[in-house]
């Protein structure tokens, strides 16, 4: 079971915008600004694609976006490609200790 | 352009050491910090644990009695040992880039797959 709980799938039509949540506690997500976001595809290595809650790296379109409220953080989509179809992780800093944490995973599929 | 590559066996037997090296390329190793990250076919992913290039480690609490992280800087490698494997690691192995101890990974490798069995 991972740390983090994510709906384990989403869906929406090219154009359309939708929100992947990631939900953990105050001790990682709550607690920390060091909220991360992976897209993985098929047999590939994830991606980076939004970092410290909301910043997005260099060449990652603005149609990703991210925020978080109290231990909830989101990641939204926005006018949905065909290419955007793929795994999404959350991943949150948990302190000294436990370091960073995982969720399980998200399927996007583009209808 | 900065490339990750990991390198090893791919079946390791039960009870055995598990030993991964990631070769950096297109960049030092020096100030970043390097992880290990693994994924059990068809789940999902686990951090294993990181390495600074001064040698100062990290590691997951669950993992903690069987991992042990190097880095050589001379050869801009880092590896991974895990010892005492089973079944549940079977897993695809990645390498990763941190610009800091709390920062994201940008870089990662292609991934090895490792399985453990008899």
């Amino acid at each position: 079971q991972s740390a983090l709980t994510q709906p384990r799938s989403v869906s929406g039509s090219p154009g359309q915008s939708v929100t992947i949540s990631c939900t953990g506690t105050s001790s990682d997500v709550g607690g920390y600004k060091y909220v991360s976001w992976y897209q993985q595809h098929p047999g590939k290595a994830p991606k980076l694609m939004i970092y410290d809650v909301s910043k997005r790296p260099s060449g990652v379109p603005d149609r990703f976006s991210g925020s978080k409220s109290g231990n909830t953080a989101s990641l939204t989509i926005s006018g949905l490609q065909a290419e955007d179809e793929a795994d999404y992780y959350c991943c949150s800093y948990a302190g000294s200790y436990t370091y960073w944490v995982f969720g399980g995973g998200t399927k996007l599929t583009v209808l | 352009q900065v490339q990750l590559q990991e390198s090893g066996p791919g079946l390791e037997r039960p009870s055995e050491t598990l030993s991964l090296t990631c070769t950096v390329s297109g960049g030092s190793i020096s100030d970043y910090y390097w992880s290990w990250i693994r994924q059990p076919p068809g789940k999902g992913l686990e951090w294993i644990g990181n390495i600074h290039y001064t040698g100062s480690t990290n590691y997951n609490p669950s993992l903690k009695s069987r991992v042990t992280i190097s880095v050589d800087t001379s050869k801009n490698q880092f590896s991974l040992k895990l010892s005492s494997v089973t079944a549940a690691d079977t897993a695809v192995y990645y390498c990763a880039r941190g610009t800091t101890v709390m920062a994201p990974w940008d870089y990662w490798g292609q991934g090895t797959l490792v399985t453990v069995s008899s």
